[in-house]
C-alpha cells in the first residue's frame, strides 16, 4: 500500500507562477523525498528532508515537513515549462528503509 | 545519467513467459531497489537488496523473484506472465542500505501480450 499521497492529483499553471505540491503520509518516517519524473523517463531526486528538520531550500524548490500533520510541501517558485513533469514524495520507514511512493502530482507548465 | 544501467530498454513478450531484467547500479551503491510502475497501480515498492542480502520486501508477487550478485548488479525475473505484469520497471540504487537519496535507471519497460 502507499504511505504517501500527493495533492492535487493535477495542477496546471502559467510560467512564472508558484507551484505547490502536497504529501500526506500514515505512519512515521525517517526521512521524506521528493523526486521528479518526466514522462517515462526515470525519476530524479529533487531534496530530502529529515524527520527533524521543518524546512529545507534548494534553488527554487522550498520543502515544509510538519511531523505532527503527516505532511510535506513542495514549493516551485517562479515556474518554467521545463518544470512541467510529474513530482512524487517518497518515504521511508523508521529503519530507512520501506521507500514507498505516493500517486504523484502532475504539473503542466504553460508558456 | 544517473550512471545506473537497465537492460533491456524494451522487452515484448507472451503470456506465460518469462523474462529477466538487469540493472547495474551507481559505482561504488552498494543498495538496489525495485519498483514497478504502471498506471492505475502508480510506483510500487518490490523490493530491495544490500550487499547481496535481501533487505526489504514490498509488494512482489510470488511469480516474480530478484537477486544481486557479488557484483553488486541485480537481476529481477518475472515468470508466468500476464497482461496485468505490463508495466515500466526501475531499478535504483543508494550508497546506503536506507534513508538516501535513490538514483534511478531508465528503466525497463515490459511489454506482455
Amino acid at each position: 500500500s502507499q504511505q504517501g499521497e500527493e495533492d492535487p492529483q493535477a495542477l496546471s499553471i502559467q510560467e512564472g507562477e508558484n507551484a505547490t505540491m502536497n504529501c500526506s503520509y500514515k505512519t512515521s518516517i525517517n526521512n521524506l523525498q521528493w523526486y521528479r519524473q518526466n514522462s517515462g523517463r526515470g525519476l530524479v531526486h529533487l531534496i530530502l528532508i529529515r524527520s527533524n528538520e521543518r524546512e529545507k531550500h534548494s534553488g527554487r524548490l522550498r520543502v515544509t515537513l510538519d511531523t505532527s500533520k503527516k505532511s510535506s510541501s513542495l514549493l516551485i517558485t517562479a515556474s518554467r515549462a521545463a518544470d512541467t513533469a510529474s513530482y512524487f514524495c517518497a518515504t521511508d520507514d523508521n529503519y530507512g528503509q520501506n521507500f514507498v511512493f505516493g500517486p504523484g502530482t502532475r504539473l503542466s507548465v504553460l508558456p | 545519467d544517473s550512471g545506473v544501467t537497465q537492460t533491456p530498454k524494451h522487452l515484448i513478450t507472451a503470456t506465460g513467459q518469462r523474462v529477466t531484467l538487469r540493472c547495474s547500479p551507481r559505482s561504488g551503491d552498494l543498495s538496489v531497489y525495485w519498483y514497478q510502475q504502471s498506471l492505475d497501480q502508480g510506483l510500487q515498492f518490490l523490493i530491495q537488496y544490500y550487499n547481496g542480502e535481501e533487505r526489504a520486501k514490498g509488494n512482489i508477487l510470488e511469480r516474480f523473484s530478484a537477486q544481486q550478485f557479488p557484483d553488486l548488479h541485480s537481476e529481477l525475473n518475472l515468470s508466468s506472465l500476464e497482461l496485468g505484469d505490463s508495466a515500466l520497471y526501475f531499478c535504483a540504487s543508494s550508497v546506503e542500505s536506507g534513508g538516501g537519496e535513490l538514483f534511478f535507471g531508465e528503466g525497463s519497460r515490459l511489454t506482455v501480450l
